[in-house]
């Protein structure tokens, strides 16, 4: 299949860490991306890793990636609230082809 | 050296009309795929091109349709707009691998 699935909602306080979470389906999958989208505004790429890397870390940002249980992570450093926003995660498939999970709406409250 | 582009950022169509959407791929990137995001979903896959001819399909109807000129911009046409195309629709560009977005146009169909 072609799902990809991420939890609908987090609360965060600001200055902890936040995590977000997402799975997929394809074990065919090339890249895995982070996308962060504020309110009636397009889409960002935050960051994105390889599929025969482990870990990638940019700043703020680390991703962690099994790709045993097809399990995909985002971890954000210090949450700010200008993190407040959806972040989607997306399957690159051959042919440049992204399937995107439901998204998960990150607050961060003070 | 500019990004993607799309235009126009919003259009107001009536059912049964017909719309045209524009995008300029990022500098040097040959591949333009087409994405529709409605409101509180992640978006979804509609088509893509390569070499002027679309190379892959998702599952929407033939009522979308597109073009991809020589200089790699492309068009997206909707025919016969019912209410439920309305979206905010998403151009992304790559080549060999991660994809841009462009801001997206915003389609309210009334």
């Amino acid at each position: 299949g072609e799902d990809v699935e991420q939890s609908l909602f987090l609360s965060v306080r600001e200055g902890d860490s936040s995590v977000i979470n997402c799975t997929y389906t394809d074990s065919s999958s090339t890249y895995l991306y982070w996308y962060k989208q504020e309110p009636g505004a397009g889409l960002q790429l935050l960051t994105y890793i390889f599929s025969n890397m482990d870990m990638k870390q940019d700043q703020r940002l680390t991703v962690l990636l099994n790709k045993k249980d097809k399990h995909l992570s985002l971890r954000i450093a210090d949450t700010q609230t200008g993190d407040s926003a959806i972040y989607f995660c997306a399957d690159h498939r051959n042919t440049d082809k992204l399937i995107f999970g439901t998204g998960t709406r990150l607050q961060v409250f003070p | 050296d500019a990004g993607v582009t799309q235009s126009p950022t919003h259009l107001i169509k009536t059912r049964g009309q017909q719309v045209t959407l524009r995008c300029s791929p990022k500098s040097g990137h040959d591949t333009v795929s087409w994405y529709q995001q409605a409101l509180g979903q992640g978006p979804q896959f509609i088509f893509q091109y390569y070499e002027e001819e679309e190379r892959q399909r998702g599952n929407f109807p033939d009522r979308f349709s597109g073009h991809q000129f020589p200089n790699y911009s492309s068009e997206l046409n909707v025919n016969a707009l019912l209410l439920g195309d309305s979206a905010l629709y998403l151009c992304a560009s790559s080549f060999e691998g991660v994809s841009g977005f462009g801001p997206g146009t915003r389609l309210t169909v009334l």
